[in-house]
This record gives structure tokens, sequence and C-alpha cells, in this order.
């Protein structure tokens, strides 16, 4: 039973392009979140999808979106990438009030 | 808004010692209370959840306590081993929808 995966491993961009992370969750699971980790600090959260919509969004800007689809994997989506956005952004997924299954991440980094 | 923060930031200690590590949390209306594992560069693992209605979960070698009244929970770990060696994060479940994290306590363990 694979867990949650997440693609790319690593990436590195420069300021002002744009990017696309992708997850696919746990089977069973229909609810995913993604958050950002900084070096030496803990995930803060961006964002939470169930059933295709945007259920919860966290202090980020809108340069941050994402998508769910039918299958229930997720993207999310940051443009005009700025320096400050290089951090690891991991993708954790769940159903109902199990606990999260985290993702080894992406480590995005901007040049 | 919920603030979780984490004592220790760093520990070190010779293998065998048991161990304590600290979470304290604001809002004590929390859902659930999980503990995870992070190793340098690599996603989450789970290792405890405490549900708000239990006061403690075991797994082996680590138990975990919940108090919600005082916005509190502790790691145990007893007979440390240099594979513990470790970032753990707690972090404090807002009825199913997003996690809010502490920073963390790093952990190394000494052979």
């Amino acid at each position: 039973d694979a867990g949650v995966t997440q693609s790319p491993t690593h990436l590195i961009k420069t300021r002002g392009q744009q990017v696309t992370l992708r997850c696919s969750p746990k089977s069973g699971h229909d609810t995913v979140s993604w958050y950002q980790q900084a070096l030496g600090q803990g995930p803060q959260f961006i964002f939470q999808y169930y059933e295709e919509e945007e259920r919860q969004r966290g202090n980020f800007p809108d340069r941050f979106s994402g998508h769910q689809f039918p299958n229930y994997s997720s993207e999310l989506n940051v443009n005009a990438l700025l320096l400050g956005d290089s951090a690891l952004y991991l993708c954790a997924s769940r159903v109902g009030d199990q606990p999260q299954h985290f993702g080894d991440g992406t480590r995005l980094s901007i040049l | 808004k919920q603030e979780v923060t984490q004592i220790p930031a760093a520990l070190s200690v010779p293998e065998g010692e048991n161990l304590v590590l600290n979470c304290s949390f604001t809002d004590s209306a929390i859902y659930n209370l999980q503990w995870f594992r992070q190793d340098p560069g690599k996603g989450l693992t789970s290792l405890l959840l405490i549900q708000s209605s239990q006061r403690e979960q075991t797994s082996g070698r680590l138990n975990a306590s919940l108090d919600k009244s005082s916005g509190r929970s502790t790691l145990y770990i007893a007979a440390s081993q240099p594979g513990d060696s470790a970032t753990y994060l707690c972090a404090a479940d807002n009825y199913g929808q997003n996690f809010v994290f502490g920073p963390g306590t790093r952990l190394s363990v000494l052979p």
C-alpha cells in the first residue's frame, strides 16, 4: 500500500518563475493538505482540499494556489517565485478524523 | 489563533538516558495532538496521536501524554538510542482541518 507520494523530490527555479508540485494521497484518503517548511522551522499550513474544493487556507498570498482532481490527487502552484519561497513543501492526506500521513516533500530552491 | 511552542529547542544526551520533550499550545479546543519525527531533509513520520478524549498513548519506548486544560503535551522517550536522533515536532489538530506545528526539538543521542 503506497503512502503519500510527492513529485518532484527536488526543484530549482529562478525568481519570477512559476512552479507546480504534485501529490498523490495514500490509498483511501480523500483530503489533502499542503504545508511549507522553511529551514529550521515547523511546517506552516498553506491550504486543504476536500471534494475538489479548497476547504481552508492559511496565511499565504494568492500566489499560492492549488487544485484537487477527482482521483483525490492534488497540485500546488506558486507564481512569481520569491527567494523566500525556498522551502520543503509537504503534502499530507487523511480520511475523516484519522491521522494525517505525510509525504517526503519537495525541496524547492529559488535562485 | 492557535500557537504551539516546544522546549527545549535542542537536546543532547548520552545513550541510554530517559528524556522528556515538551509541547505547549494556547487553544485547548483541539481535536487531537500528534507527535512526529523528522530526519534531516526528510518528510514527517507519525509517532503517536492522542485524541482529545485521551490522556496518553504508548508505542514501544515512546509515551505521549496530553493535558488539554493546561495546554500541554509531553513525549517521553525511554532508554534513548543513537537512532532516535532527529527533530521531534508536535502538532495541534484544529478539528480535523489543519495542523498547527511547533518549531520542533532537535535531539542528539550520543553513543
